[in-house]
Order: structure tokens, then C-alpha cells, then sequence
């Protein structure tokens, strides 16, 4: 069974320049969720898609967005990029069910902004 | 908002050792919380989950606990190995269906 699949897994921006990053989550897995994780900040949560729907977000800038396809992959997109955007973002994904709800993380995506 | 912390930040322990690592979070209306670990410049493994209405939860040598009316989770680790050397984070969902992370306990086990 395969994992959770981020790509790409490292890139490097300029300041102002916009990213996207994607997840595609374990089949079957209908929620996805995403998460910056910084030395100073540690892994703050981002937001949580489930069936293609903004469930949670959390205190992000507006700059901050993302969306998931009727097949629960999901693309998160950072605008106007800052140097304090540069970051491990990672991906989660979840079976929503009874006695369920583990988190399974993908690999993350490393972004560097110059 | 909840805030959730791991003390120590920082742990060395000597192979063979049985140790516990902690965490605390500040509202008990949590829907549950979780146990990872996390290897340099990697994602987080999933260690245990515990649902809000569970007390325990093991997985070989891995037991966790959770105290949801004192805002407190243990994990403990039996006759740890220099396998176990990582970052652990425990990480709560509350009721809202946000989630929150601890900064984490970074663990060494000396051979």
C-alpha cells in the first residue's frame, strides 16, 4: 500500500514568487491536512481538506491557500513568497471512521526562499 | 487555544535504559492525541493514538498514557536502543478538529 507522496520534495524561490505544492494521500484516505514545520515555530497546522472541502484552517495569512480533487489529492499554494515562508511542509492524510483518525505523514517538501 | 508542551526538550539516556517522555495540553476537550517520531530533514511516523475516551495505548515496547483531566500524555519506551535516537512529538486534535503540536523531546541513546 503506498504512503503519503509529496512532491516536489525540495525547492528553492525567490521572494515574491509563488509555490505549489502537492499531496497525494493514501488510498482510501479521504482527509488530508497540511502543516509548516519551522526550527523557531515547530509544526504548526495549516489547514484540513476532507471530500473536497475546507473542514479547518488554522492562523495562517490569507497567502496561504489550498484545495483537494474529488480523488483526495490535495495542492496547498503559497503566494507572494517571504523569506520567513522557507520551511518543511508537510502533508498528512487520515481514514475518517470509528477507532480511526491516525495521521500518516508524507515526506515533506523543503522550500527555501532567497 | 490549546497549547500542548513536551519537557525535556532535550534527553540522553544509555542503551538498555526505560525512560518517559512527557506532554501536556491545556483544554481537556481533546478528541484524541497521538505519538510520533520524527528522524532529521524526514516526515513523522506514527507511534500510538490514544481516543479521548482510552486510558492507554501499547505497541511492543511503547506504552501511552493518557490523564485527559490533568492535561497530561506519557510515552513510555522499554529497554530503549540507539534505534530509538529521534525527535518525538505528541500531537492533539481537539474537538474543533484542529490540531496541535508539542515542539518535542529529542531523544539519544548512547550505545
Amino acid at each position: 500500500k503506498a504512503g503519503v507522496t509529496q512532491t516536489p520534495r525540495y525547492l528553492i524561490k525567490t521572494r515574491g514568487q509563488q509555490v505549489t505544492l502537492s499531496c497525494s494521500p493514501i488510498s482510501g484516505h479521504r482527509s488530508v491536512s497540511w502543516y509548516q514545520q519551522t526550527p523557531g515555530q515547530g509544526l504548526q497546522f495549516l489547514f484540513e481538506y476532507f471530500s473536497e472541502t475546507q473542514r479547518n484552517k488554522g492562523n495562517f495569512p490569507g497567502r496561504f491557500s489550498g484545495r483537494q480533487f474529488s480523488n483526495s489529492r490535495s495542492e496547498m499554494n503559497v503566494s507572494t513568497l517571504e523569506l520567513g515562508d522557507s520551511a518543511l511542509y508537510l502533508c498528512a492524510s487520515s481514514w475518517e471512521g470509528a477507532g480511526a483518525n491516525v495521521l500518516t505523514f508524507g515526506a515533506g517538501s523543503r522550500l527555501t526562499v532567497l | 487555544k490549546q497549547e500542548v508542551t513536551q519537557i525535556p526538550a532535550a534527553l540522553s539516556v544509555p542503551e538498555g535504559e526505560n525512560l518517559v517522555l512527557n506532554c501536556s495540553f491545556t483544554d481537556s476537550a481533546i478528541y484524541n492525541l497521538q505519538w510520533f517520531r520524527q528522524d532529521p530533514g524526514k516526515g513523522l511516523t506514527s507511534l500510538l493514538l490514544i481516543q479521548s475516551s482510552q486510558r492507554e495505548q501499547t505497541s511492543g515496547r511503547l506504552n501511552a498514557s493518557l490523564d485527559k483531566s490533568s492535561g497530561r500524555s506519557t510515552l513510555y519506551i522499554a529497554a530503549s536502543q540507539p534505534g530509538d535516537s529521534a525527535t518525538y512529538l505528541c500531537a492533539v486534535r481537539d474537538t474543533g478538529n484542529q490540531f496541535y503540536f508539542g515542539t518535542g523531546t529529542s531523544l539519544t541513546v548512547i550505545p
